[in-house]
């Protein structure tokens, strides 16, 4: 079993560019999360989904972020325009319920540097 | 909002003693789950503890689970040097959002 897998590992940009993480969750999973990770606020949810649809984005920081899952295997977070508040790990996870409350299987992480 | 909250903040032990966490959280949960960050890689999953459950073992792990006192704790026995990790709680509160919520982690360092 491949895991969560998560490209591109890291992401250097520029203040103002647009940055698409992607994420292809464990085969057979109903549920998909986007964390975000810094030392100041530790891990905060930005948005779930099951079964392909989002069920909560409050964690959504602003417009600058919008995910979508067009399928089963396939989930992208955008940062457009980004900046330097956005550097940060960004991870995926996913679970085999359709539920957020159930064991979650992290990917690896995207660690995103804004300058 | 931030629901658990692991203490210590840092753990530092020898190889071969046991290193205890805890984790206090504020409202009824549906369950408490324990994870594992090494450092520069993604959160791995130990143990989940259902809340009619109070304890619960996988090796050299032990969670225990008050929910009077809305506490849980995880015991590492015989610690290595390869349990040098962060480790978290996170909580499923009961009704409301159905979302996993993580402390801020205790970092513990088992020196060889």
């Amino acid at each position: 079993d491949a895991g969560v897998i998560q490209s591109p590992r890291h992401e250097v940009t520029e203040m103002g560019q647009e940055v698409t993480l992607r994420c292809k969750p464990i085969s057979g999973h109903n549920s998909l999360f986007w964390y975000r990770q810094t030392m100041m606020r530790g891990l905060e949810l930005l948005i779930y989904f099951n079964n392909n649809v989002p069920i909560d984005d409050s964690g959504m920081p602003e417009d600058r972020f919008s995910a979508k899952m067009p399928n089963a295997s396939f989930s992208t977070l955008k940062i457009q325009p980004s900046e330097p508040r956005d550097s940060a790990v960004y991870f995926c996870a996913s679970s085999l319920l359709a539920s957020g409350r159930e064991t979650q299987y992290f990917g690896p992480g995207t660690r995103l540097l804004v300058l | 909002s931030q629901q658990g909250e692991e203490d210590p903040q840092a753990l530092s032990i020898q190889e071969g003693e046991n290193a205890t966490m805890n984790c206090s959280y504020k409202t009824s949960i549906n369950n408490l789950q324990w994870y594992r960050q090494n450092s520069g890689r993604g959160l791995v999953h130990l143990i989940l503890i259902r809340s009619n459950e109070r304890e619960k073992h996988s090796g050299r792990l032990r969670v225990t689970l008050d929910t009077s006192k809305k506490s849980s704790s995880l015991l590492i026995t015989a610690s290595r040097a390869a349990d040098t990790a962060s480790y978290f709680c996170a909580t499923a509160t009961q009704g409301g959002s159905e979302k996993l919520v993580f402390g801020k982690g205790t970092k513990l360092t088992v020196n060889p």
